[in-house]
C-alpha cells in the first residue's frame, strides 16, 4: 500500500514570497490533515478535511495560509506571504475517519524562509 | 483551549537502562495515541488507549492510560539503540475531533 505522498521535500524562499504544498493521501482515506511542526515541538495541527469539507481550520492563519481538497483526494496547502515565523516542516496526514482512528503521515516538506 | 504536556523534555539513558515518559493533559481525554518520531523522520503510530486504566503491550513497550483519563504514560524496558527518537501522544477530546499533540521526549540511547 502507497503511503501519503509530499511534495516538494524542501523549499527555500523569501519572506513575502508565496509557496505551495501538495499532498495525496493513502486510498481510501476520507479525512486528511496539515501539521506544522516546528523545531523541537510537536506537530500543530492547520487543517483538518473530512472528505472536501473542513472539519476544523481553528489555528489556520487564514490571513496568510489557504488550503483546499477540491475533489476529496488530494490537497494543497498555499502560504502567501510567508514571514520568517514560516518555517517549519509541513506535515500532511491522513486515515480513514475522524475521531479515533490511527493518522498516517508523509515525509513532510522543510521550508526554510529567509 | 486543550494542552497536553510531556515530560521529561529530553531523556539520555544507557542501552539496556529502563525509560519513561509521561503525559499530562488539562482536560479528561476520549483517547490517547502515541507516535514515534525518528530523527529527520515523520510521526509513525504506535498505539491508542480508549479506556479507563488501560494498559497494553508491544514488546519492550508498556503503554497506560489513566483512571481519570487525563495521564498517560509509556514504559520502554531495556532501551536498544534502535528506540531512539522522539515520543509524542496525541489527546482526542470528545466531540472535538482535532488530536493535540504533546511537545514529546526526545530519546537518545547510548551503545
Amino acid at each position: 500500500e502507497a503511503g501519503v505522498a509530499q511534495s516538494p521535500r524542501y523549499k527555500i524562499i523569501e519572506k513575502r514570497q508565496s509557496v505551495a504544498f501538495w499532498c495525496n493521501p493513502i486510498s481510501g482515506h476520507a479525512t486528511l490533515y496539515w501539521y506544522q511542526q516546528i523545531l523541537g515541538q510537536g506537530p500543530k495541527l492547520l487543517i483538518q478535511f473530512q472528505n472536501n469539507g473542513v472539519v476544523d481550520d481553528s489555528q489556520l492563519p487564514k490571513d496568510r495560509f489557504s488550503a483546499e481538497r477540491l475533489k476529496g483526494v488530494d490537497s494543497t496547502l498555499k502560504i502567501q506571504p510567508a514571514k520568517l515565523e514560516d518555517s517549519a516542516v509541513y506535515l500532511c496526514a491522513s486515515s480513514l475517519g475522524t475521531g479515533g482512528y490511527e493518522q498516517y503521515f508523509g515525509p513532510g516538506t522543510r521550508l526554510t524562509v529567509t | 483551549g486543550q494542552q497536553v504536556m510531556q515530560i521529561p523534555q529530553y531523556q539520555h539513558v544507557q542501552e539496556g537502562e529502563d525509560f519513561t515518559t509521561y503525559c499530562n493533559s488539562s482536560t479528561t481525554l476520549s483517547n490517547i495515541q502515541w507516535y514515534k518520531q525518528r530523527p529527520g523522520g515523520h510521526p509513525v503510530f504506535l498505539i491508542q488507549l480508549v479506556k479507563s486504566g488501560e494498559v497494553k503491550k508491544q514488546k519492550r513497550l508498556t503503554f497506560q492510560f489513566g483512571e481519570a483519563k487525563k495521564n498517560s504514560s509509556l514504559h520502554i524496558t531495556a532501551t536498544q539503540t534502535t528506540d531512539v527518537g522522539t515520543y509524542f501522544c496525541a489527546g482526542l477530546r470528545g466531540s472535538n475531533y482535532k488530536l493535540t499533540f504533546g511537545k514529546g521526549t526526545l530519546l537518545t540511547v547510548n551503545p
